[in-house]
């Protein structure tokens, strides 16, 4: 099974309104953290927003919020106000601990491509 | 501050030859990953290093794949006669100690004809 799902190769979005991208992970760790990134057509990964497993509010980075539904296994990344400088791909990625704190490498989905319509 | 540098940028190599991929960390960042993303695709995992040792290489994809950090910095991924399934973006990541947020490099775009 697919660790991290990301069911929405793309989608289009007027300027100004909100978008949700969606994440589902698979994992029978109890510890874990979710990331998400953006990658520009420029090729680096930015590091937008992380949720850990035992974190009990919903993080928020600016116009960035990760809407975490634990018992679905859901991590969606909120972008509220979108901009022109948003169209970019995301991607959602986990690092999953259990008893191994040495575990430290990020599992990612196949990304959304994101474009924001003027 | 400087952020994670690759190089070189682009590689294009023929089929069979050996390569040798750069990165050079945030200065003081103990952890440096090493991932490679292959066309819509996203990022996958291929070694991680503590300091100069390998604490996980379970993602080199077979013993062609090497990857060295002698002083705790600047890490080395060498491809032993490539294929031209090799072909990818690969990028480095490096963090401050293990746990900590990765933080990527522009990447190193190889093609292998």
């Amino acid at each position: 099974a697919q660790k991290i799902t990301q069911t929405q190769p793309g989608m289009f979005v007027q300027e100004k309104e909100a978008v949700t991208l969606d994440c589902t992970y698979d994992t029978s760790d109890q510890s874990y953290g979710l990331f998400w990134y953006k990658q520009p057509s420029s090729g680096e990964m930015i590091f937008l927003i992380y949720q850990g497993s035992y974190d009990e509010q919903n993080a928020t980075e600016g116009r960035y919020s990760l809407n975490f539904q634990k018992a679905r296994k859901s991590a969606n990344l909120v972008i509220s106000a979108s901009q022109l400088g948003d169209s970019a791909m995301y991607f959602c990625a986990m690092r999953e601990w259990g008893f191994n704190f040495g575990n430290e490498k990020l599992t990612f989905g196949t990304g959304t491509r994101l474009t924001i319509i003027p | 501050g400087a952020g994670v540098s690759q190089t070189p940028s682009n590689k294009v190599t023929e089929k069979g030859k050996y390569v040798e991929l750069r990165c050079d960390p945030i200065s003081g960042h103990t952890a440096l990953y090493w991932y490679r993303q292959s066309l819509g695709q996203g990022p996958e995992f291929l070694i991680y290093f503590q300091g100069t040792g390998a604490a996980d290489d379970s993602g080199l994809p077979n013993d062609r794949f090497f990857a060295v950090r002698p002083e705790g910095s600047v890490s080395t991924l060498k491809i032993q006669r490539t294929e031209r399934g090799d072909s990818a973006v690969y990028l480095c990541a490096s963090s401050l100690g293990g746990s900590g947020e990765q933080f990527f490099g522009p990447g190193t775009r190889l093609t292998v004809l």
